[in-house]
């Protein structure tokens, strides 16, 4: 299966909000609600910040939400903080035990 | 705490073999489905494989299956990952990581620092 798409990058100022889409396909984000979205640091391993559409694991700040309509998931961080520049990329499981990654998109805070 | 630690990267030739490495600690690491993750350099991540964590059954991406293989020891809390005939397109840093909840292996929680491989002649 091809990986879900995202924009390639996105960008926001301190305190504003912005949100990440992640398009996949009626075989994958529009048929399963296992969607997350990880957040990334320069030469860090990944972050699980959402999972189940739009669930926070413990320790991950309420800034971060998830949504899905359709076939599009999405991200949205609120209230952005320098820290919060990094790469995100989305996840949804697409059966028979696949798991299929979004392209990565690169927030930048202004 | 959680803790995975990949081993085993390396510079392989293409069409060599290389066995990858992730000792876990932490948790009870029998009750628990594992993953490898791959990235290419500069590149977005890719799901490779994932084992049950009794062993009994293996899932691979389509671009790794049949030369890939996933283990594990529970015995010795090894998560592995053979890779025959290596190819350019398999240089990344791969990451083991361990599922979310048991029986929840839709999402990676923990992840290892990773393990680079390069191939190249």
């Amino acid at each position: 299966q091809s990986a879900l798409t995202q924009p390639r990058s996105v960008s926001g100022s301190p305190g504003q909000s912005v949100t990440i889409s992640c398009t996949g396909t009626s075989s994958n984000v529009g048929y399963y609600d296992y969607v997350s979205w990880y957040q990334q640091h320069p030469d860090k391993a990944p972050k699980l910040v959402i999972y189940d559409v739009s669930q926070r694991p413990s320790g991950v700040p309420g800034r971060f939400s998830g949504s899905k309509s359709g076939n599009t998931a999405s991200l949205t961080i609120s209230g952005l903080q320098a820290d919060d520049e990094a790469d995100y990329y989305c996840c949804s499981y697409a059966g028979s035990y696949n798991l299929i990654f979004g392209g990565g998109t690169k927030l930048t805070v202004l | 705490q959680v803790q995975l630690v990949e081993s085993g990267g390396g510079v392989v030739q293409p069409g060599r073999s290389l066995r990858l490495s992730c000792a876990a600690s932490g948790f009870t690491f029998s009750a628990y489905d594992m993953h490898w993750v791959r990235q290419a350099p500069g590149k977005g991540l890719e799901w490779v494989a994932l084992v049950w964590s009794d062993g009994t059954k293996k899932y691979y991406a389509d671009s790794v299956k049949g030369r890939f293989t996933i283990s594990r020891d529970n015995s010795k809390n090894t998560l592995s990952l053979q890779i025959n005939s290596v190819r350019a397109e398999d240089s990344a840093v791969y990451y083991c990581a361990r599922e979310f909840l048991t029986g929840y292996y839709y999402y990676f929680h923990y992840w290892g620092q990773g393990t680079l491989v390069t191939v190249s002649s």
